[in-house]
């Protein structure tokens, strides 16, 4: 049971590419999102997904966007990378239901822009 | 606008020094206060969920309690292996989908000297 898998684990970009992350789930959860970290300043949500073909901006969505197309899969894209973008990107899902409501998280993709 | 402030910003214990991690919070519809921990080049893990004021959980040496405007986790007699960062949030309710988010703090480092 892999549970939440991130790939690439590391990138070097130069400023103006693009790339895409990956994130995989086996845990067939409804809800899916994508967060950056930073030092200092806590996890920050960049966009969310509350099912297959449904996404919505987070609180820092500008210069990234996002597709959901399988329940599994959510993509995280990058069209045009900036310094700014430097980051550790870290993707979450968890079950639509109630109780506890966990967000398990990948190992996270650490993204440098240069 | 959803606050989490966590404090100190860093805690050098020795083995067997207990403390306390303070994580103060300013939010709207609070639906449960979540404690993470992450190890270097992880991703979070979860620890404990809280939802009302007066509510304790305990696992192992850690012990987290809540009130209306914070939450404490507390660290008894701390061994090395307890070294992480320590991670609030809080979970509030999506703007433009059924559903919550976790809102982060910038979290603790804890570092246990052997």
């Amino acid at each position: 049971n892999a549970g939440v898998t991130q790939t690439p684990k590391f990138r070097v970009l130069k400023t103006g590419q693009s790339m895409t992350l990956l994130c995989a789930q086996d845990m067939n959860h409804e809800y899916m999102y994508w967060y950056r970290q930073d030092p200092g300043m806590g996890l920050r949500l960049i966009h969310y997904s509350v099912g297959e073909g449904t996404t919505a901006k987070g609180e820092v969505p500008d210069g990234y966007n996002v597709s959901r197309l399988k329940k599994q899969n959510f993509l995280l894209g990058l069209e045009s990378a900036a310094p700014s973008q430097t980051s550790v990107y870290f993707c979450a899902s968890k079950w639509r239901g109630g109780g506890a409501n966990v967000l398990t998280f990948g190992a996270g993709s650490r993204l440098t822009v240069l | 606008e959803d606050q989490v402030t966590q404090s100190p910003e860093a805690l050098r214990l020795q083995e067997g020094e207990s403390s306390s991690l303070n994580c103060s919070y300013t939010v709207s519809g609070l639906r449960g206060l979540f404690w993470y921990r992450q190890d270097p080049g992880k991703g979070p893990e979860f620890l404990f969920t809280l939802y009302s004021a007066g509510e304790e959980k305990e696992k192992e040496r850690l012990k987290a309690t809540l009130t209306k405007k914070e939450s404490f986790l507390h660290i008894t007699a701390p061994k090395p292996e307890d070294s992480a960062t320590y991670l609030c949030a809080v979970q509030v309710p999506l703007i433009k989908a059924a559903g919550n988010k976790l809102t982060f703090g910038g979290g603790t480092r804890v570092l246990v000297k052997p």
